[in-house]
């Protein structure tokens, strides 16, 4: 199974600011995906992390809200804009890898308050 | 459209006993089927999942899940749970056929007595 690590492991910030969140894995992995799971909740898939593209949003998330990166195939970053308190969630990125169709494996996640 | 749904949003067993914990999905297809745990703090550990062939998959920390196309159901099961097992559970099935995207149901707490 893939390694997957996030920074920060939690944050709490100021409404109006902007957060980056780095998802890294041990291997290379050709998907890659963002979710986020709001309090209480369960996880709603953000976008697909696309290697030298641009990202494929889901329905309700937009590239200005939350704009991604995918600069290689083990590294992404997810960046939450100009946050308000309904941002507050654990956002979580995750690949298929492993060579195992269809087998996602998450990373710890990124819990974000935002005040 | 696929969907999940766990219909028992909270459940609580004493330690030793038995557990069910149900899912049913809707999805046209054999659907690829899965079950996550999440611990407190922590993100999603795959448990087991459901490609094909026997219906009934063996899982880590001693799960087991039966798939019953006849019910669109795929419940976990373990025979005695430990104080350990208290997390929050989620079924997921794949999206669509060919695709990666998963769609989650709504979780299920486990809380264990001692």
């Amino acid at each position: 199974s893939a390694v997957i690590s996030q920074k920060p492991s939690r944050d709490i910030c100021q409404r109006g600011t902007s957060l980056t969140i780095q998802c890294q894995v041990d291997s290379q992995v050709t998907m890659m995906f963002w979710y986020r799971q709001q309090p209480g909740q369960s996880l709603t898939l953000i976008a697909t992390a696309n290697q030298g593209s641009e990202a494929t949003y889901e329905s309700g998330f937009v590239i200005d809200k939350f704009p991604i990166s995918r600069p290689n195939l083990t590294f992404s970053t997810l960046t939450v804009s100009n946050m308000s308190p309904e941002d507050s969630s654990i956002y979580l990125c995750s690949v298929v890898g492993g060579g195992r169709h269809n087998e996602q494996f998450f990373g710890p996640g990124t819990r974000l308050t935002v005040l | 459209a696929q969907s999940v749904t766990q219909p028992d949003i909270h459940i609580t067993v004493s330690e030793g006993a038995s557990l069910e914990l149900r899912c049913n999905y809707s999805y046209g297809a054999t659907p690829y089927l899965f079950w996550y745990v999440q611990s407190p703090g922590q993100g999603l550990q795959l448990l087991l999942k459901y490609f094909s062939g026997d219906t009934l998959v063996q899982g880590i920390k001693g799960f087991e899940a039966e798939f019953k196309r006849s019910q669109s159901s795929f419940n976990l099961r373990k025979p005695s749970v430990h104080w350990s097992d208290a997390a929050e559970y989620f079924c997921a099935v794949v999206r669509g056929q060919g695709a990666q995207k998963l769609v989650f149901g709504q979780g299920t707490r486990l809380t264990i007595n001692p």
